[in-house]
């Protein structure tokens, strides 16, 4: 089964905004990454976050971890068209990445 | 670097028939990991290797399911006989990982994947 839950599971935004995607899992985790898909294409990988770090930034990317409540989130600013993709957060357990249901970002031109 | 190379890209075949795709990881990484994606499950993890030894295959679905990796440089998923419930994308994932305890510690590179289309 799924260990991660993406929400909202589509989100649709205009360019220019912020777009913030939201992941909860339910088992203890060693590390939390974030990938991206584009339609048709396989996916991406955005940033890694480890259990002991709270935040992360990469470019236009932040990400935060909540280990006490099991859950992260991925802020995408000031958003592109180009950034419109499926958004899938997976966690790191046993040597094997879960991934989640994913969220369909549609950034509006 | 070419990345993940998958082969065939697309694969249409009758009920039935065998189906072998193919992987090319990248050179210098020693896990593997096939995943397979539909719209009912999401991605779902088949199989990985570490220095091309199969660790967990608990997400192979049946038996007619089988993978191999006889190097490190190439690695085939094959189905036999191929049923229309298999029809999905299956994608190969390479990556730099270490099997320990608390892993993996690092991200996975995915090819292009291959959709598999079973009438």
């Amino acid at each position: 089964s799924q260990q991660g839950e993406e929400d909202p599971q589509a989100l649709s935004i205009q360019e220019g905004e912020n777009a913030t995607m939201n992941c909860s899992y339910k088992t203890s985790i060693n590390n939390l990454q974030w990938y991206r898909q584009n339609s048709g294409r396989g996916l991406v990988h955005l940033i890694l976050i480890r259990s002991n770090e709270r935040e992360k930034h990469s470019g236009r990317l932040r990400v935060t971890l909540d280990t006490s409540k099991k859950s992260s989130s991925l802020l995408i600013t000031a958003s592109r068209a180009a950034d419109t993709a499926s958004y899938f957060c997976a966690t790191g357990q046993r040597n094997k990445l879960i991934f989640g249901t994913g969220t369909l970002l549609a950034v509006q031109p | 670097d070419a990345g993940v190379i998958q082969s065939p890209r697309h694969e249409v075949t009758e009920m039935g028939q065998e189906v072998t795709l193919r992987c090319k990881p990248i050179s210098g990484h020693n896990s593997l990991f096939w995943y397979r994606q539909t719209m009912m499950r999401g991605l779902e993890l088949l199989i990985y290797f570490n220095n091309n030894v199969p660790i967990d295959d608990s997400g192979m679905p049946e038996d007619r399911f089988s993978a191999k990796m006889p190097n490190a440089s190439f690695s085939t998923l094959k189905i036999q006989p191929s049923e229309p419930r298999d029809s999905a994308v299956y994608f190969c994932a390479s990556s730099l990982e270490f099997v320990l305890a608390g892993g993996p510690y690092n991200e996975q590179f995915f090819g292009p994947g291959t959709r598999l289309t079973v009438l």
